[in-house]
């Protein structure tokens, strides 16, 4: 069946400094994947997202790009705050070229980042 | 409403006792998700609902679960003889019929502790 693989974390860094969290999915065909993320106290919310090979998703300094020959999706932004402290989920789901979805994102563990200032 | 609205938003039950968790989507949303936040296991998929029918219920753990949508509008997740292993955070999320390519907005969820 279809997985996400996450790097585990937790992740701590100081203020400015480069992240990369890592996600690596299987799966069969070619599917949409995402970056969620979980502020403290908030529900989730879509940060980017690539639909297919070779796109790359961005949003608030973060990207992403989609390798279909690494079957990797890694998230990374060059200069973090103490605001990006949050909980990050990479996704993946099948949509179809009209943009319709099958129904159901599949999920990593997530990966908790910790910003100091 | 501006946001899925999720309640309870904290639940502590004892073994045993049935509990029912309420959504209400965003007006207009067609398709509803139910997913399950558990430490340590990430995020499960529940139930999804298109309109009033549930094409996907694949993910619900075991026949204690169920959940139903009326009006196209506010579903419900009822647990049944909650066990231990059922402690986790409930999340909501509903979008546009099927345009998963502008993702779900999900809700703050329902923390459920069995004790």
């Amino acid at each position: 069946g279809d997985s996400v693989t996450q790097m585990e974390g937790p992740v701590t860094l100081s203020e400015e400094a480069f992240l990369t969290i890592n996600c690596t999915y299987t799966a069969t065909g070619y599917p949409s994947l995402f970056w969620y993320v979980q502020y403290p106290g908030e529900g989730l919310q879509l940060l980017l997202k690539a639909t297919k090979a070779d796109d790359k998703g961005s949003n608030k300094g973060f990207e992403a790009t989609y390798r279909k020959e690494t079957t990797s999706f890694h998230l990374e932004k060059g200069s973090v705050q103490v605001s990006d402290s949050a909980v990050y989920f990479c996704a993946l789901s099948f949509t179809n070229a009209g943009g319709t979805s099958y129904g159901k994102l599949t999920f990593g563990q997530g990966t908790i980042l910790t910003v100091h200032p | 409403g501006a946001g899925v609205s999720q309640s309870p938003s904290n639940k502590v039950t004892e073994k045993g006792k049935d509990v029912e968790l309420r959504c209400d989507p965003i007006s207009g949303h067609t398709a509803l998700y139910w997913y399950r936040q558990s430490l340590g296991q990430g995020l499960e998929f529940l139930i999804y609902f298109q309109g009033n029918s549930a094409p996907d219920k694949s993910g619900l753990p075991s026949d204690r679960f169920s959940a139903e949508r009326t009006g196209g509008s506010v579903s419900t997740l009822t647990i049944q003889r909650t066990q231990q292993e059922d402690s986790a955070v409930y999340l909501c999320a509903s979008s546009v019929e099927g345009l998963l390519l502008y993702g779900y907005t999900f809700g703050s969820g329902t923390r459920l502790t069995v004790v």
